[in-house]
């Protein structure tokens, strides 16, 4: 049973530029979060999806930053526009229905890093 | 602000001693609290959790209690490895059905051989 998969690992772009970020779930699970990570910081919640809906997006920034989970293919995270202030990692985590337990099972992340 | 925050930002131990990690939370609500160890360039790995009407929880080397009173969750290592060098994370969930996760800032652990 794979584990999280993110891609890609490493993304570099021009500010104005956009950015996609995929994450696959683990196999059976239907429910994803994305985080954000700076340096030497702890990881902050973006947004808590389950299959074609958003549950809680409080964390996202309200501009140029939007997510899915769609009913078949990855979660993705996409950030449009993109300034040096986004440089940073992406983790993706996921749980099963259910989540009978605290934890959730987190992807290798994305390090994006805006030029 | 954070709900989730932790006393001691380093940590330095020798291997073979004992390693204890605090956290403080303010969120009386949440329903369980979590550890993740991250290693430099990966994701956070789960370590273990405890519910919230639990006070204590072993794993294998690992010891989490809880202390509702004073909102107090700590981590014990024992006989700490040189593998066992990492950042460290508290972490709270949401009550409710809402699952999310909010961390703490991390302690740095360093294990001396």
């Amino acid at each position: 049973n794979a584990g999280v998969m993110q891609n890609p690992r490493h993304l570099v772009r021009r500010r104005g530029q956009e950015a996609r970020l995929r994450c696959s779930p683990m196999k059976g699970h239907s429910h994803v979060y994305w985080y954000r990570q700076l340096p030497e910081e702890g990881l902050k919640f973006m947004v808590y999806l389950q299959k074609e809906n958003i549950i809680d997006e409080s964390g996202m920034p309200k501009e140029r930053f939007s997510a899915e989970f769609p009913k078949e293919g990855p979660s993705i995270l996409r950030i449009q526009q993109v300034v040096r202030g986004d440089s940073a990692a992406y983790f993706c985590a996921s749980s099963p229905e259910g989540a009978a337990s605290g934890e959730q099972y987190f992807g290798p992340g994305t390090r994006l890093t805006v030029t | 602000g954070e709900s989730v925050g932790l006393h001691l930002p380093t940590l330095s131990v020798q291997e073979g001693d004992n390693s204890i990690i605090n956290c403080a939370y303010s969120n009386s609500a949440s329903d369980y609290f979590i550890w993740y160890k991250q290693e430099s360039g990966k994701g956070p790995q789960f370590i273990i959790d405890i519910r919230s009407n639990m006070d204590k929880r072993q794993g294998q080397r690992v010891t989490v209690l809880l202390n509702k009173t004073v909102k107090h969750l700590s981590l014990q290592i024992a006989a700490t490895q040189p593998g066992d060098s990492a950042v460290y994370f508290c972490a709270e969930r949401s009550g409710g059905s809402n699952y999310k996760l909010t961390f703490g800032k991390g302690t740095l652990l360093t294990v001396n051989p």
